[in-house]
């Protein structure tokens, strides 16, 4: 079986401040790893995701996430935070090879105060 | 949300009846989903076609109907045996079924039992 966890359901940070949404994972294989952002009633949006390679991965809107395969963990990181960041956060899991299915965590609540 | 559409937005259902949420997409992908959203539990697989005319269950499949007649079509039926159907339903699609693919999401339908 495979899971996610998002340990923190909200984050505060301060608009200009770096910001980090934490996730781990948990499979029974190599992982694949995605990151995707909800606004309020709406569907969510891809931000980016691990496949392979470069643990430091690069995605839309200034966010990037790292891969660390020895903590089990994926964390969403930007420089500095926008007001706009402001947003429902969903961290996804896919075991490698094939058809798999995508198992998502219960998602973080990001809140950038001005 | 480019490329996949839901109707309704919102949708209100009398307890007994049945429902059909749209799902339509112009990417020209093989794979299409069903997740449900509720408050703090994430998304959770309902239904998912891995090429036309066929199509699986997902975890939770109890009370729910899915045809897939036509690659860019997957519609939602939401039958009186879902005890509790009031969430918000996202479609999504990908490419192929492949674990690699991204999936990209529709903007939801909300479903209100009255």
């Amino acid at each position: 079986a495979q899971s996610v966890a998002q340990p923190e359901d909200q984050v505060n940070v301060a608009e200009g401040n770096p910001l980090t949404v934490k996730c781990t994972y948990s499979v029974s294989g190599n992982p694949y790893l995605f990151w995707y952002v909800q606004y309020p009633n709406r569907g969510l949006q891809f931000l980016l995701k691990y496949i392979t390679g470069d643990n430091l991965v690069k995605g839309s809107y200034g966010f990037e996430a790292e891969f660390n395969k020895s903590q089990t963990s994926f964390h969403l990181k930007k420089p500095s935070a926008l007001v706009s960041d402001s947003a429902l956060y969903f961290c996804a899991v896919s075991l490698s090879g094939g058809y798999q299915k995508v198992t998502f965590g219960i998602g973080t609540k990001l809140q950038v105060i001005p | 949300d480019g490329g996949i559409t839901q109707s309704p937005k919102y949708l209100f259902r009398k307890e007994g009846q049945n429902v059909t949420l749209s799902c339509e997409q112009n990417l020209n992908h093989d794979a299409m989903y069903w997740y449900r959203q509720d408050p703090g539990q994430g998304l959770r697989l309902i239904y998912y076609s891995q090429i036309v005319n066929d199509f699986q269950k997902g975890d939770i499949a109890e009370g729910y109907s899915v045809s897939r007649e036509k690659k860019e079509s997957f519609p939602l039926t939401v039958t009186s045996a879902q005890k509790n159907p009031t969430a918000f339903y996202l479609c999504a699609s990908r490419a192929t079924p492949t674990s690699t693919d991204t999936q990209y999401f529709g903007p939801g339908t909300r479903l209100t039992v009255l």
